[in-house]
């Protein structure tokens, strides 16, 4: 089993519309979880840390189910610019320690 | 602020050479990563470095080295190349627990 897994699309949806995309990881133990986005060729930029509570920025929500292991990333009302691979990034280990496991990523695409 | 900088920005090595990418973190970071991605696949750890030390190693073989230096700069080496290890290597600098990237070196094998 894959240490993060997500679905890797593609996501074909009009500007305007709501998308969701999912995650689970398989390590119970581990400590944060973040989204980042790929754009083609590029480096990954962060764009959410996840947090239990949930947090929002803007058109994009996260959520965060520990219980399930599960991670979720909402973006509202597509723009254009939007289209790009999203990466589930999560970090098992605490404190200054760091090794960001990734999944494979899930490809949008944002259509007029 | 400058971002983490990478370089070369891109590098064509025969089988068998050594090669030495370079990463200079972003200004107060004291944390370095390197990370490789192949095509279609997300990245994968090698080494993580914290005030010089080594704070963590991935799954990679022993020609595969990195080091740190006293102004938190890193360089990572990769011996006897292979055809495999033709991907986009990866560096990030962090000072809490969110990771930064540069823009990534392109090491081609032939």
């Amino acid at each position: 089993r894959k240490e993060v897994e997500q679905d890797p699309g593609p996501f074909n949806v009009p500007e305007g519309a709501t998308v969701a995309f999912n995650c689970t990881y398989s390590n119970s133990a581990s400590q944060s979880f973040f989204w980042y986005r790929q754009d083609c060729r590029k480096e990954p930029k962060l764009l959410m840390s996840v947090y239990s509570s949930g947090n929002e920025d803007g058109r994009f929500t996260a959520q965060l189910n520990r219980a399930s292991q599960y991670i979720s990333l909402l973006i509202r009302d597509s723009k254009l610019s939007d289209s790009a691979t999203y990466l589930c990034v999560v970090n098992p280990l605490a404190g200054t320690a760091s090794k960001l496991t990734f999944g494979t990523g899930t490809r949008l695409q944002v259509t007029l | 602020d400058a971002g983490v900088t990478q370089s070369p920005t891109h590098l064509i090595k025969t089988r068998g050479q050594h090669v030495t990418l370079r990463c200079s973190p972003i200004s107060g970071h004291k944390s370095v990563s390197w990370y490789q991605q192949v095509l279609g696949q997300g990245p994968q750890f090698i080494f993580q470095y914290y005030e010089k030390e080594e704070r963590g190693r991935g799954n990679f073989p022993d020609r595969f080295s990195a080091r740190q230096f006293p102004n938190y700069s890193s360089e990572l080496n990769v011996n006897a190349l292979l055809l495999g290890d033709s991907a986009l290597y990866l560096c990030a600098s962090s000072l809490t627990n969110e990771q930064f990237f540069g823009p990534g070196t392109r090491l081609t094998v032939l």
